[in-house]
């Protein structure tokens, strides 16, 4: 179990469809992360909000398109996705961190997403 | 663009002492060094992390010259579930940067 919660765990959507992705903690951490991880790659960074701002933008298409109504919840809504954006994506959280610290990342489990 | 390089796959004997090395030699002075383990279908999790010297936990150790251009992860006694992708992240998430993971080294442990 993680302190992360992704739901769904597994979605597949059609590239016409919309669909949302929902990640939410209560660690009271106040910075929250969106990875996208292809098969047997790391995970890559999309999109970072700090303090319910959207602090980081990937360059991701429009396609993917984040919320962050409060600081426990973080959504990535979708549309319109090609096939070659099946894969999971990864929500985490963290304290933001000052100088002289930094705060691991804690990562949920994930929405597996095949688009077809 | 990741600033760490480690050994893409190694395999390792059930009982035996692991030891992952990272290579960052840009590391930069306020740049801490976070390893984390990812098993299939799940999420990173956090390992152990340090900025210089040697930290250790319940669950491994790292260690760190004193010149951080290079750390070590050390796993004791490794077991079956221990088997599993490492990764090596320097950086600190604070300030907009942009911390990016490595490729990773799957570790494999045979019985």
């Amino acid at each position: 179990d993680t302190e992360v919660t992704q739901t769904p765990k597994h979605l597949v959507m059609g590239m016409t469809n919309k669909k949302s992705l929902k990640c939410e903690q209560h660690m009271g951490h106040r910075a929250m992360y969106w990875y996208k991880q292809k098969a047997k790659k790391p995970p890559e960074l999309m999109f970072v909000y700090s303090y319910e701002k959207l602090s980081i933008n990937e360059s991701v298409p429009s396609r993917f398109s984040p919320e962050c109504p409060n600081s426990s919840l973080l959504n990535l809504h979708l549309h319109a996705l090609q096939p070659e954006d099946s894969a999971l994506y990864l929500c985490a959280s963290n304290l933001p961190g000052g100088r002289g610290a930094d705060s691991p990342l804690h990562f949920g489990n994930g929405t597996r997403l095949t688009v077809t | 663009l990741a600033k760490t390089t480690q050994p893409i796959s190694m395999d390792s004997y059930e009982g035996q002492e692991v030891n992952i090395t990272c290579s960052h030699n840009n590391i930069a002075t306020n740049d801490y060094i976070t390893w984390y383990q990812q098993f299939p279908s799940q999420g990173p999790r956090f390992i152990i992390q340090g900025y210089k010297t040697k930290v250790t936990n319940e669950v491994a150790s790292l260690f760190i010259p004193a010149d951080r251009k290079s750390s070590t992860l050390s796993l004791p006694r490794v077991s079956l579930s221990d088997t599993a992708v490492y990764y090596c992240l320097v950086g600190v998430t604070y300030g907009n940067n942009r911390l990016a993971f490595g490729k990773g080294n799957q570790v494999v442990v045979i019985p």
